[in-house]
Protein backbone atom coordinates (compact mmCIF):
# COMPACT_ATOMS: atom_id res chain seq x y z
CA UNK A 1 0.00 0.00 0.00
CA UNK A 2 1.30 3.75 -0.20
CA UNK A 3 1.94 3.95 3.56
CA UNK A 4 4.49 1.22 3.47
CA UNK A 5 7.74 2.60 3.15
CA UNK A 6 11.26 0.50 2.00
CA UNK A 7 12.39 0.39 5.85
CA UNK A 8 9.74 0.15 7.91
CA UNK A 9 9.66 -1.81 11.47
CA UNK A 10 7.73 -4.53 11.08
CA UNK A 11 6.16 -6.42 13.95
CA UNK A 12 5.21 -10.14 13.63
CA UNK A 13 2.60 -11.23 16.29
CA UNK A 14 0.35 -14.87 16.57
CA UNK A 15 -3.61 -14.55 16.34
CA UNK A 16 -4.93 -14.02 20.17
CA UNK A 17 -1.55 -12.71 21.46
CA UNK A 18 -1.13 -8.53 22.72
CA UNK A 19 1.01 -6.63 20.46
CA UNK A 20 3.01 -3.80 21.84
CA UNK A 21 3.96 -1.06 19.13
CA UNK A 22 6.21 1.86 20.43
CA UNK A 23 6.69 5.20 19.34
CA UNK A 24 9.36 8.05 20.01
CA UNK A 25 7.86 11.43 19.23
CA UNK A 26 10.57 14.42 18.90
CA UNK A 27 9.53 17.41 21.22
CA UNK A 28 8.81 17.61 24.83
CA UNK A 29 6.68 20.34 24.44
CA UNK A 30 3.81 18.19 22.49
CA UNK A 31 1.15 17.88 24.51
CA UNK A 32 -1.30 16.02 22.40
CA UNK A 33 -0.87 13.02 20.89
CA UNK A 34 -2.62 10.32 18.55
CA UNK A 35 -2.33 6.91 17.00
CA UNK A 36 -3.49 6.00 13.99
CA UNK A 37 -3.85 2.81 11.81
CA UNK A 38 -3.53 2.51 8.09
CA UNK A 39 -4.41 -0.42 5.63
CA UNK A 40 -3.42 -0.88 2.01
CA UNK A 41 -4.90 1.72 0.20
CA UNK A 42 -7.09 3.75 2.64
CA UNK A 43 -6.48 6.72 4.60
CA UNK A 44 -5.38 6.76 8.33
CA UNK A 45 -7.82 5.67 10.76
CA UNK A 46 -8.17 7.40 14.46
CA UNK A 47 -7.66 4.46 16.85
CA UNK A 48 -7.08 6.69 20.34
CA UNK A 49 -5.58 9.79 21.50
CA UNK A 50 -4.43 10.81 24.78
CA UNK A 51 -3.14 14.52 26.19
CA UNK A 52 -0.12 14.95 27.71
CA UNK A 53 -1.85 15.34 31.50
CA UNK A 54 -2.67 11.69 31.29
CA UNK A 55 -0.32 8.83 31.41
CA UNK A 56 -2.97 6.01 30.12
CA UNK A 57 -6.27 5.83 27.95
CA UNK A 58 -7.62 2.63 27.37
CA UNK A 59 -10.46 2.34 24.16
CA UNK A 60 -11.80 -0.95 23.21
CA UNK A 61 -8.91 -4.05 22.70
CA UNK A 62 -6.15 -0.88 22.66
CA UNK A 63 -4.54 0.92 25.72
CA UNK A 64 -2.13 4.02 24.91
CA UNK A 65 0.63 4.35 27.48
CA UNK A 66 2.66 7.74 27.76
CA UNK A 67 5.77 8.43 29.49
CA UNK A 68 6.82 12.27 29.24
CA UNK A 69 9.94 11.82 30.70
CA UNK A 70 11.71 9.41 28.24
CA UNK A 71 9.56 11.05 25.64
CA UNK A 72 7.85 7.58 24.63
CA UNK A 73 4.56 6.53 23.50
CA UNK A 74 2.93 2.92 23.40
CA UNK A 75 0.27 1.45 21.45
CA UNK A 76 -1.18 -2.22 23.06
CA UNK A 77 -3.17 -3.93 21.04
CA UNK A 78 -5.07 -6.71 23.15
CA UNK A 79 -6.09 -10.27 21.73
CA UNK A 80 -4.63 -9.50 18.13
CA UNK A 81 -6.97 -10.22 15.10
CA UNK A 82 -6.17 -10.93 11.46
CA UNK A 83 -7.90 -7.64 10.94
CA UNK A 84 -5.75 -5.40 12.93
CA UNK A 85 -2.81 -6.45 10.35
CA UNK A 86 -1.87 -2.44 8.89
CA UNK A 87 0.60 -0.38 9.28
CA UNK A 88 0.43 1.98 12.82
CA UNK A 89 1.70 5.70 13.22
CA UNK A 90 2.17 7.85 16.21
CA UNK A 91 1.54 11.44 15.97
CA UNK A 92 2.32 14.39 17.66
CA UNK A 93 1.25 17.73 18.21
CA UNK A 94 2.14 21.10 19.93
CA UNK A 95 -0.72 24.13 20.37
CA UNK A 96 1.00 27.42 20.79
CA UNK A 97 -0.74 29.42 23.09
CA UNK A 98 -3.76 30.54 20.88
CA UNK A 99 -1.89 28.79 17.49
CA UNK A 100 -2.87 25.19 16.85
CA UNK A 101 -0.19 23.06 15.54
CA UNK A 102 0.05 20.55 13.16
CA UNK A 103 0.19 16.69 13.61
CA UNK A 104 3.95 15.39 13.44
CA UNK A 105 3.60 11.60 11.90
CA UNK A 106 6.07 9.06 12.85
CA UNK A 107 7.54 6.83 10.21
CA UNK A 108 5.11 4.06 10.91
CA UNK A 109 5.14 0.33 12.00
CA UNK A 110 3.52 -2.48 10.12
CA UNK A 111 1.81 -5.25 12.17
CA UNK A 112 1.54 -8.78 10.47
CA UNK A 113 -0.61 -11.00 12.46
CA UNK A 114 -0.23 -14.67 12.01
CA UNK A 115 -3.17 -16.72 11.45
CA UNK B 1 -22.67 10.42 9.55
CA UNK B 2 -20.21 10.41 6.06
CA UNK B 3 -16.70 10.55 6.65
CA UNK B 4 -14.66 12.53 4.84
CA UNK B 5 -14.74 12.46 0.91
CA UNK B 6 -12.11 13.17 -1.07
CA UNK B 7 -12.11 13.45 -5.01
CA UNK B 8 -10.95 12.22 -7.51
CA UNK B 9 -9.04 9.19 -5.68
CA UNK B 10 -6.87 8.85 -8.66
CA UNK B 11 -5.12 11.34 -10.78
CA UNK B 12 -1.98 10.93 -13.72
CA UNK B 13 -0.92 14.38 -14.70
CA UNK B 14 2.35 15.37 -17.03
CA UNK B 15 4.76 17.57 -15.25
CA UNK B 16 4.58 21.28 -15.41
CA UNK B 17 0.72 20.79 -15.60
CA UNK B 18 -1.53 22.16 -12.04
CA UNK B 19 -3.84 19.89 -10.02
CA UNK B 20 -6.35 20.81 -8.07
CA UNK B 21 -7.75 18.46 -5.25
CA UNK B 22 -10.84 18.88 -3.39
CA UNK B 23 -11.75 17.34 0.20
CA UNK B 24 -15.30 17.29 2.36
CA UNK B 25 -15.44 17.41 5.82
CA UNK B 26 -17.43 15.73 8.17
CA UNK B 27 -20.45 17.52 8.58
CA UNK B 28 -19.82 19.93 11.34
CA UNK B 29 -16.17 20.34 10.94
CA UNK B 30 -14.62 23.48 10.32
CA UNK B 31 -11.34 22.88 10.52
CA UNK B 32 -9.68 20.64 7.11
CA UNK B 33 -5.90 19.98 7.61
CA UNK B 34 -4.30 18.40 4.54
CA UNK B 35 -0.85 16.28 4.23
CA UNK B 36 1.36 14.69 1.52
CA UNK B 37 2.39 11.02 2.12
CA UNK B 38 5.25 9.34 0.22
CA UNK B 39 7.12 6.46 0.87
CA UNK B 40 10.43 8.01 1.31
CA UNK B 41 9.51 10.90 3.72
CA UNK B 42 6.16 9.21 5.50
CA UNK B 43 2.89 11.53 5.98
CA UNK B 44 4.14 15.76 6.04
CA UNK B 45 1.63 18.24 6.66
CA UNK B 46 0.87 21.28 4.15
CA UNK B 47 -1.85 23.42 5.44
CA UNK B 48 -4.93 23.65 8.11
CA UNK B 49 -7.83 26.04 7.48
CA UNK B 50 -10.31 26.91 10.08
CA UNK B 51 -13.12 29.17 9.13
CA UNK B 52 -12.01 30.02 6.13
CA UNK B 53 -8.54 30.99 7.01
CA UNK B 54 -5.02 29.28 6.53
CA UNK B 55 -4.12 29.32 10.17
CA UNK B 56 -1.06 26.87 9.57
CA UNK B 57 1.64 26.12 6.70
CA UNK B 58 3.85 23.35 6.56
CA UNK B 59 7.71 23.41 4.90
CA UNK B 60 6.25 22.98 1.25
CA UNK B 61 7.22 25.62 -1.85
CA UNK B 62 4.18 28.24 -2.72
CA UNK B 63 3.65 25.80 -5.75
CA UNK B 64 1.35 24.09 -3.43
CA UNK B 65 -1.54 26.19 -1.87
CA UNK B 66 -4.95 25.56 -0.68
CA UNK B 67 -8.23 27.50 0.28
CA UNK B 68 -11.94 26.64 2.11
CA UNK B 69 -15.17 27.85 1.78
CA UNK B 70 -17.37 29.08 3.37
CA UNK B 71 -19.59 25.42 3.61
CA UNK B 72 -15.51 23.92 4.75
CA UNK B 73 -15.06 21.91 2.01
CA UNK B 74 -11.22 22.93 1.12
CA UNK B 75 -9.61 22.30 -2.05
CA UNK B 76 -5.59 22.06 -2.35
CA UNK B 77 -3.81 23.35 -6.03
CA UNK B 78 -0.06 22.31 -7.06
CA UNK B 79 1.36 24.32 -10.05
CA UNK B 80 3.45 23.24 -11.83
CA UNK B 81 3.45 19.59 -10.86
CA UNK B 82 7.26 17.79 -10.56
CA UNK B 83 7.82 14.42 -10.42
CA UNK B 84 8.38 14.25 -7.03
CA UNK B 85 4.62 15.78 -6.25
CA UNK B 86 3.71 12.10 -7.11
CA UNK B 87 2.41 11.22 -3.76
CA UNK B 88 -1.18 10.19 -1.77
CA UNK B 89 -2.52 13.71 -0.29
CA UNK B 90 -4.61 13.26 2.35
CA UNK B 91 -7.05 15.11 3.58
CA UNK B 92 -8.05 14.95 7.62
CA UNK B 93 -11.26 17.14 9.22
CA UNK B 94 -11.22 17.89 13.25
CA UNK B 95 -14.39 18.92 14.90
CA UNK B 96 -11.96 20.81 17.24
CA UNK B 97 -11.17 23.97 16.81
CA UNK B 98 -7.86 22.84 18.13
CA UNK B 99 -7.11 20.49 15.83
CA UNK B 100 -7.55 17.64 17.78
CA UNK B 101 -9.01 13.80 16.69
CA UNK B 102 -8.23 14.48 12.88
CA UNK B 103 -10.19 12.11 10.82
CA UNK B 104 -8.99 11.38 7.94
CA UNK B 105 -10.26 10.48 3.92
CA UNK B 106 -9.19 7.92 1.66
CA UNK B 107 -6.92 10.41 -0.16
CA UNK B 108 -5.81 11.02 -3.95
CA UNK B 109 -3.13 9.29 -5.45
CA UNK B 110 -1.64 11.78 -7.62
CA UNK B 111 0.75 10.67 -10.27
CA UNK B 112 2.89 12.99 -12.14
CA UNK B 113 4.45 11.62 -15.52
Amino acid sequence: GESVGLHLPTLSVQEGDNSIINCAYSNSASDYFIWYKQESGKGPQFIIDIRSNMDKRQGQRVTVLLNKTVKHLSLQIAATQPGDSAVYFCAEKVSYGGSQGNLIFGKGTKLSVKP
Amino acid sequence: KAGVTQTPRYLIKTRGQQVTLSCSPISGHRSVSWYQQTPGQGLQFLFEYFSETQRNKGNFPGRFSGRQFSNSRSEMNVSTLELGDSALYLCASSLSDRGYEQYFGPGTRLTVT
